[in-house]
């Protein structure tokens, strides 16, 4: 069953602009990730978030942790036309040894 | 130092026949998952080993599929009797630790015609 739901599907900004990815997910969990994946290529970690933390820098990035409502976001400030790519949300559920992976929101940068 | 590698990175083969799929991961890395990722999807969660040990085999979609981790390295996916369906991107990744940061291969495009 899925377990991470990324929103939007498709996101296309203005270069510069922030871009705002949210994930849902159903069960508790133990920490949740973000991935970024460029067209055909491998997935590459972005950030951790564990249960117990609410917010989360690195760089440009801002991710926030909402256990209440089960639910994640990544922000992407001044974005670039490198971060156009698919990013994707992890759940470690803490009932099982799975790892669960959204299906992702694909994000457009216009020049 | 090396990523995690997989082989073979394109694979064509015929409805019925079997292939292995190998991922080399991170040395020292103790986990090891496999996912497989459909055109425009997202990640499917196949399969996780602790050292040698897989937990959990639920995640695999058949028992045409079966996987297995020798020395707490070298990872094979095996699928049997394919299927036009078992056509995606078979990826996988090593974390140091269960559920940290994962480190993913290229992948592996299975092509079943």
């Amino acid at each position: 069953s899925q377990q991470g739901e990324e929103d939007p599907q498709a996101l296309s900004i203005q270069e510069g602009e922030n871009a705002t990815m949210n994930c849902s997910y159903k069960t508790s969990i133990n920490n949740l990730q973000w991935y970024r994946q460029n067209s055909g290529r491998g997935l590459v970690h972005l950030i951790l978030i564990r249960s117990n933390e609410r917010e989360k820098h690195s760089g440009r990035l801002r991710v926030t942790l909402d256990t209440s409502k089960k639910s994640s976001s990544l922000l992407i400030t001044a974005s670039r036309a490198a971060d156009t790519a698919s990013y994707f949300c992890a759940t470690d559920r803490n009932r099982d040894d799975k790892i669960i992976f959204g299906k992702g929101t694909r994000l457009h940068i216009l020049p | 130092g090396a990523g995690v590698s997989q082989s073979p990175s394109n694979k064509v083969t015929e409805k019925g026949k079997d292939v292995e799929l190998r991922c080399d991961p991170i040395s020292g890395h103790t986990a090891l998952y496999w996912y497989r990722q459909s055109l425009g999807q997202g990640l499917e969660f196949l399969i996780y080993f602790q050292g040698n040990s897989a937990p959990d085999k639920s995640g695999l979609p058949s028992d045409r599929f079966s996987a297995e981790r020798t020395g707490g390295s070298v990872s094979t996916l095996t699928i049997q009797r394919t299927q036009q369906e078992d056509s995606a991107v078979y990826l996988c990744a090593s974390s140091l630790v269960r559920a940290e940061t994962q480190y993913f291969g290229p992948g592996t495009r299975l092509l079943v015609l």
